[in-house]
């Protein structure tokens, strides 16, 4: 089946440091990827959502100079959380569709970015 | 008000018992309608999915969706202590692969089943 591999699975970072997730699509084109933020016992809060090849569009209330969204290709996406701060700490998981199938969301299995 | 409602439980099962998760919506363009597993600090991943009204069977699950009660549920049968997880239901306008396909997420129900 689809698999979407997501990178760290966890990372503890200093406070205004920048990091970045990354998803990968292993076994299709990922021609949309979602991005969605999980707080403790509540539900995905999607973020952006990217087209290969496009700017990404982001959700009233997500700053977009702050989580930074790349699609550069129909395999890797990956968002950047700059000048990170410790409300910034979250659940961060990806999700790819492949327009080729007449059904698919295939999640990642998460980053967890604790910020101190 | 929310446009998909929950209830977030937690709701606690003993094993072999039958559980049963739902949804109510308030949009009506919702087309399709999916039914996520998430276990702790993991992903969703995709236990059942149907489009419109009617119900879907795939083995101890059952999805059900009432479109014009804006009602869907899902029914586990047999209840495992493996099956103990979030249940997160979730609805898209359209069937994805493009920018419009996003999903709408309940709040999600927490279930424990003890042997």
């Amino acid at each position: 089946g689809a698999v979407v591999s997501q990178h760290p699975s966890w990372v503890i970072c200093k406070s205004g440091t920048s990091v970045k997730i990354e998803c990968r699509s292993l076994d299709f084109q990922a021609t949309t990827m979602f991005w969605y933020r999980q707080f403790p016992k509540q539900s995905l809060m999607l973020m952006a959502t990217s087209n290969e090849g496009s700017k990404a569009t982001y959700e009233q209330g997500v700053e977009k100079d702050k989580f930074l969204i790349n699609h550069a290709s129909l395999t890797l996406s990956t968002l950047t959380v700059t000048s990170a701060h410790p409300e910034d700490s979250s659940f961060y998981i990806c999700s790819a569709t492949d327009r080729g199938r007449a059904y698919g969301y295939t999640f990642g299995s998460g980053t967890r970015l604790t910020v101190v | 008000q929310k446009e998909v409602e929950q209830d977030p439980g937690p709701l606690s099962v003993p094993e072999g018992a039958i559980v049963s998760l739902n949804c109510t919506y308030s949009n009506s363009a919702f087309q399709y309608f999916m039914w996520y597993r998430q276990y702790s600090r993991k992903g969703p991943e995709l236990l059942m999915y149907t489009y419109s009204s009617g119900n879907k069977e795939d083995g101890r699950f059952t999805a059900q969706v009432d479109k014009s009660s804006k009602y869907i549920s899902l029914f586990i049968r047999d209840s495992q202590p493996s099956d103990s997880a979030t249940y997160l239901c979730a609805m898209s306008f359209n069937a994805g692969g493009t920018s419009y396909g996003k999903l709408t997420f309940g709040q999600g129900t927490i279930l424990t089943v003890h042997p």
